[in-house]
């Protein structure tokens, strides 16, 4: 059984703080990994994504990924209290699809 | 920036009606997915369409429902006899081959 697990929060940060996310899954051959924003009654927003282990750097997001322990991890530095959203972890299935978890509810505060 | 688009933003029908919810995605990309969330829940693959079959599909996707891509623009979905519990929020979505761009979704209410 494919599982996706994040913490759901909610997660909350002051303004301008590095904010922390958390994500591990159970398939040990997963190979590609998607963070995606999701604000109320939106649709998911594609974020970044990473397949190697590492860090990945994308403005003031970073993703990191870490196979061998199966985490995944999103951190955003300088928080904005535009970034309040619900961030959502993705796996690729081996049939091309998305499979989500539950998501961390993320408030930044002013 | 090309966007993938949905209509209509909200459907309310009642149980028993057929449904079709329509999606143009972004025109250079070849798969197409339909995802669902119910309120509350994570977002849930239905379905995935690649060179004008179903490649995949989940144990959610069944007979009552049904995909087609009429013409080379739009991307259907169809639920043949809605029951209250298909009472969510459908997401279609389209990769040029790797990574998924969602539409802004339709709002499905089953009454």
């Amino acid at each position: 059984q494919k599982e996706v697990e994040q913490n759901s929060g909610p997660l909350s940060v002051p303004e301008g703080a590095i904010a922390s996310l958390n994500c591990t899954y159970s398939d040990r051959g997963s190979q590609s990994f998607f963070w995606y924003r999701q604000y109320s009654g939106k649709s998911p927003e594609l974020i970044m994504f990473i397949y190697s282990n590492g860090d990945k750097e994308d403005g003031r997001f970073t993703a990191q990924l870490n196979k061998a322990s199966q985490y995944v991890s999103l951190l955003i530095r300088d928080s904005q209290p535009s970034d309040s959203a619900t961030y959502l972890c993705a796996v690729l299935t081996g049939a091309n699809n998305l499979f989500f978890g539950t998501g961390t509810r993320l408030t930044v505060i002013p | 920036e090309p966007e993938v688009t949905q209509t209509p933003s909200h459907q309310v029908t009642q149980m028993g009606q057929e449904v079709i919810l329509r999606c143009v995605p972004i025109s250079n990309h070849l798969y197409f997915y339909w995802y669902r969330q119910i309120l509350g829940q994570k977002v849930e693959f239905l379905v995935s369409f690649y060179n004008n079959e179903i490649s995949e599909k989940s144990e959610i996707f069944d007979d009552q429902f049904s995909v087609e891509r009429p013409d080379g623009s739009n991307f259907t979905l169809k639920i043949r006899s809605t029951k209250l519990e298909d009472s969510a929020m459908y997401f279609c979505a389209s990769t040029p081959g790797y990574e998924q761009y969602f539409g802004p979704g339709t709002r499905l209410t089953v009454t």
